[in-house]
């Protein structure tokens, strides 16, 4: 089954203990991009990637890194988080390196930093 | 910069009514749109798209029409069932640039 698949899809954790989302599509999508979802706020693209080793900054990359070593994988690292760094994630991938708009999702992973 | 606005709900609305919920847009070139749909715990999904002017795109009793001359692309349904209770997202995707979301419609459909 076509998916994009994150882990994990719940954590809670405490101030300034890095933690890594990963995010993995079967797809052999080109883009993937990281957004953060927000009461009020929508969604704000955090990081994407248009192929291997290519990563770009979004709106919100503050606090945030990723790597794009391999084609399937987009991991979302949080070296130090913060409280304000509470939020549902979600990775995305596409087709094509640049983005067209139509993005396949993953289910989201909802974070809580204490 | 691009940006989306889209009605403030949430919605709610009984069951076989009709719906709108209104989506207006700023581009500087020409976009694409979209609207995506969030059922609860989920993912969002993309559920329709225009890539020109008068496209008119339709998915699952959908459909949105680009209207270029009023900078809008709004969602409507016939007829709406329980199971179309979600969060609704339009979008926007200049080429080159990031999707825009606006900051999502819940709609809730009540028997």
């Amino acid at each position: 089954e076509a998916q994009v698949t994150q882990n994990p899809r719940y954590l809670i954790t405490v101030t300034g203990k890095k933690l890594t989302v990963t995010c993995s599509q079967n797809m052999n999508h080109e883009y993937m991009s990281w957004y953060r979802q927000d009461p009020g706020l929508g969604l704000r693209q955090i990081y994407y990637s248009m192929n291997v080793e290519v990563t770009d900054k979004g709106d919100v990359p503050e606090g945030y890194k990723v790597s794009r070593k391999e084609k399937r994988n987009f991991p979302l690292i949080l070296e130090s988080p913060s409280p304000n760094q509470t939020s549902l994630y979600f990775c995305a991938s596409s087709p094509r390196r640049q983005n067209t708009g139509e993005l396949f999702f993953g289910e989201g992973s909802r974070l809580t930093v204490l | 910069g691009d940006s989306v606005t889209q009605m403030e709900g949430p919605v709610t609305l009984s069951e076989e009514a009709f719906l709108t919920i209104n989506c207006t847009y700023t581009a500087t070139g020409y976009p694409s749109l979209f609207w995506y749909v969030q059922y609860p715990g989920e993912g969002l999904q993309l559920l329709l798209k225009a890539t020109k002017a008068d496209d008119k795109g339709s998915n699952k009793g959908f459909e949105a029409t680009y209207r270029k001359e009023t900078t809008s692309f709004h969602l409507e349904k016939g007829s709406v069932q329980v199971s179309d209770s979600a969060v609704y997202f339009c979008a926007l995707s200049d080429p080159g640039t990031p999707l825009v979301f606006g900051k999502g419609t819940r709609l809730s459909v009540i028997a």
